[in-house]
């Protein structure tokens, strides 16, 4: 258990399809992140939430529409995917923004395939 | 723009030994400096940080040495075990809370192999 869950933990979907991942994290964090770790890339950073309040889109393409209704949920809907877009989604959190305090924990990621 | 360098992607280090990680950055306003251990098919997990008003952070057979000087970072774990095998991230970010340095920054891994 590593306090922040992410589901599902694989999920395969088609280019028309609507689907979404879920993260919740149980720390009492105030921030949560998406990040993609694509095979032999670093981490790259998507979105940023902090207070609910997104405060960073780090020029993600709109098929990838993030929600975060509360400190503890984040969502992100997948819609008209491209096959470039398989990837392994990993789901942060943390105390604050940066800095102390600033340690991600993750979640195991949802793994996508995009057929 | 690479800002957090590893440039190994891997290290192969016999059981007992110590394995040295290297990382470098090149942004000087980054002030504080971490290390996440990732195994397959799970999440990177926080290992060891360090502030940059330190040179040397320690925990358990885990030690991070930071030269901000030489704006290079390295993580030393001895003695290695087989369970240490993995792909360790090494990551920056600044104070600067809602300006783009209070995000992480990471590099590429390297990845680890610890052999008995």
């Amino acid at each position: 258990e590593t306090g922040v869950t992410q589901t599902p933990r694989h999920l395969v979907m088609g280019m028309t399809n609507k689907k979404s991942l879920k993260c919740e994290q149980h720390l009492g964090h105030n921030a949560m992140y998406w990040y993609k770790q694509s095979a032999k890339k670093p981490l790259e950073l998507m979105f940023v939430y902090n207070f609910k309040e997104q405060t960073e889109n780090n020029s993600v393409p709109s098929r990838f529409s993030p929600e975060c209704p509360n400190s503890s949920h984040l969502f992100l809907h997948l819609h008209t995917l491209q096959p470039e877009d398989s990837a392994l989604y990993l789901c942060a959190s943390s105390y604050r923004q940066g800095g102390t305090g600033g340690e991600l924990f993750f979640g195991e990621g949802s793994r996508l395939t995009v057929l | 723009d690479q800002q957090v360098k590893q440039n190994s992607p891997s290290l192969s280090v016999q059981e007992g030994r110590i394995s040295i990680l290297n990382c470098d950055y090149t942004n000087s306003m980054f002030d504080y400096f971490l290390w996440y251990k990732k195994y397959p098919a799970e999440g990177p997990t926080f290992l060891i940080s360090i502030s940059s008003i330190k040179d040397k952070n320690e925990d358990g057979r885990f030690t991070v040495f930071l030269n901000k000087s030489a704006k290079h970072l390295s993580l030393h774990i001895v003695p290695s075990q087989p369970g240490d095998s993995a792909v360790y991230f090494c990551a920056a970010s600044g104070f600067s809370r809602g300006s783009t340095l209070g995000r992480l920054y990471f590099g590429r891994g390297t990845q680890l192999t610890v052999w008995p």
